[in-house]
């Protein structure tokens, strides 16, 4: 099945540093969504974005959803060892049901 | 409170039996959604279900079974079919295109 390349696939940064990530596809979204997993959890929903241009935040977290509609970009300020976890972006085309999800980032981020 | 509710977290499997995962939720989501990870690795899609008494296959359906019979729920059963069944198993639902899909907390199979 289809996957959206998203980079980097892992990360370690320092405690201050900030992130910077993104997820590129080759079909126009409608949607894209940005979640974190930590270990034996299910993702949780971090941002949501329905309009290309869009920017919006969630406390030090940034996203973007791309003028083209065929990236997002999801940033994070000042990173903290608790933004440990794996990131992972996804995107719905429009009118589907179905949301294809990135093979994620994972960071650490080292104190 | 409330959500998408997954059970049980952990289950240990018999080579050669069937075993089911529940789904519940109570978000008055229509469509759900069942995804496999396994270690290290993004999430793979199995099934989904738009409405109830609808269900459609994704990428992995093979050796899995799923029925729509409530809206509620979305159980899921591993068959003895499925060769490599140990995974970690994810549960989500959503209002339906254009919405968020929002995820259980997961149940582990191992198979023993």
């Amino acid at each position: 099945g289809q996957q959206l390349n998203q980079s980097p696939q892992s990360m370690f940064i320092q405690e201050g540093e900030d992130v910077s990530m993104n997820c590129t596809s080759s079909s126009i979204f409608n949607t894209w969504l940005w979640y974190k997993q930590e270990p034996g959890e299910g993702p949780v929903l971090l941002i949501a974005l329905y309009k290309a241009g869009e920017l919006t935040s969630n406390g030090r977290l940034t996203a973007q959803f791309g003028i083209t509609r065929k990236d997002s970009f999801l940033n994070i300020s000042a990173s903290i060892p608790s933004d440990v976890g794996i990131y992972f972006c996804a995107g719905q085309t429009s009118g589907t049901y179905k949301y294809i999800f990135g093979t994620g980032t994972r960071l650490k981020v080292l104190a | 409170d409330g959500g998408i509710t997954q059970s049980p977290k952990y289950l240990f499997r018999k080579e050669g039996q069937n075993v089911t995962l529940s789904c519940e939720q109570n978000l008055n989501h229509d469509a759900m959604y069942w995804y496999r990870q396994d270690p290290g690795q993004g999430l793979r899609l199995i099934y989904y279900s738009q409405i109830v008494n609808d269900f459609q296959k994704g990428d992995i359906a093979e050796g899995y079974s799923v029925s729509r019979e409530k809206k509620e729920s979305f159980p899921l059963t591993v068959t003895s079919a499925q060769k490599n069944p140990t995974a970690f198993y994810l549960c989500a639902g959503s209002r339906g295109p254009g919405n968020t899909i929002y995820f259980g907390e997961g149940s582990w199979l191992t198979v023993v």
